[in-house]
């Protein structure tokens, strides 16, 4: 298995307080990418990361901001974490092109209330 | 990206081969057929992927149509942990750098159920 952790692995928090979400990886990937689940939406890139300090944004990224300082960290932040962020959080990496081929974190269950 | 069409549920019997079909009638040439599969509350995990040519792996076996409108994923064993929704996915190989990023395009899948 590719060596990608997250945490916390789950988090319960009250709306309108900041949340980071950290993924780690130890594979040297170049590219990393951020994505939540929800019922119905099945999977949605919310930003990647191409690089150190090169990210994008995805289809779903408002409300969300990315930052990666490191290589084998992407930290995905809640500026203001609202109810409608309640979800499951994925981070995948690739190597390189032929980015299809993604691996993917154990996610975190992100609960806002 | 080519839209794909995956029976919503199949079941299994331990130990025999699980056939898991797809269609992909508008793939490009360019398009790659992968696969995927996601385990109750885990991340989604790569099973193989391919162009044209038939493939295998320690996981699987992937078949392509030569007209390649339609795959199949074999797993050739199926056990009890291989219980899981199925995902196949047609996209164009290499990284993308347009707007929605490099981004799966994960749609319902099949629920494979692998029983005793």
């Amino acid at each position: 298995d590719a060596g990608i952790t997250q945490s916390p692995r789950h988090k319960v928090t009250e709306t309108g307080t900041p949340v980071t979400l950290r993924c780690h990886q130890t594979e040297n990937h170049r590219y990393m990418y951020w994505y939540r689940q929800d019922p119905g939406h099945g999977l949605r890139l919310i930003h990647y990361s191409y690089g150190v300090k090169d990210t994008d944004k995805g289809e779903v990224s408002d409300g969300y901001s990315v930052s990666r300082s490191k290589t084998e960290d992407f930290l995905l932040t809640l500026e203001s974490a609202t109810s409608s962020q309640t979800s499951v959080y994925f981070c995948a990496i690739s190597e390189g092109p032929g980015g299809g081929t993604q691996y993917f974190g154990p996610g975190t269950r992100l609960t806002v209330l | 990206d080519a839209k794909t069409t995956q029976p919503p549920s199949m079941d299994c019997a331990e130990g025999r081969a699980a056939n898991l079909p797809c269609n992909h009638s508008t793939i490009s040439g360019n398009e790659y057929v992968y696969w995927y599969r996601q385990i109750h509350s885990q991340g989604p995990q790569y099973i193989i992927h391919g162009l044209k040519n038939n493939e295998t792996n320690e996981m699987a076996s992937l078949i392509i149509t030569e007209d390649r409108k339609s795959s199949t994923l074999i797993l050739p064993h199926a056990t009890l942990r291989d219980t899981a929704v199925y995902y196949c996915i047609v996209r164009v190989g290499g990284y993308i750098l347009t707007g929605g990023g490099n981004k799966l395009t994960f749609g319902t899948g099949t629920q494979l159920k692998v029983e005793l």
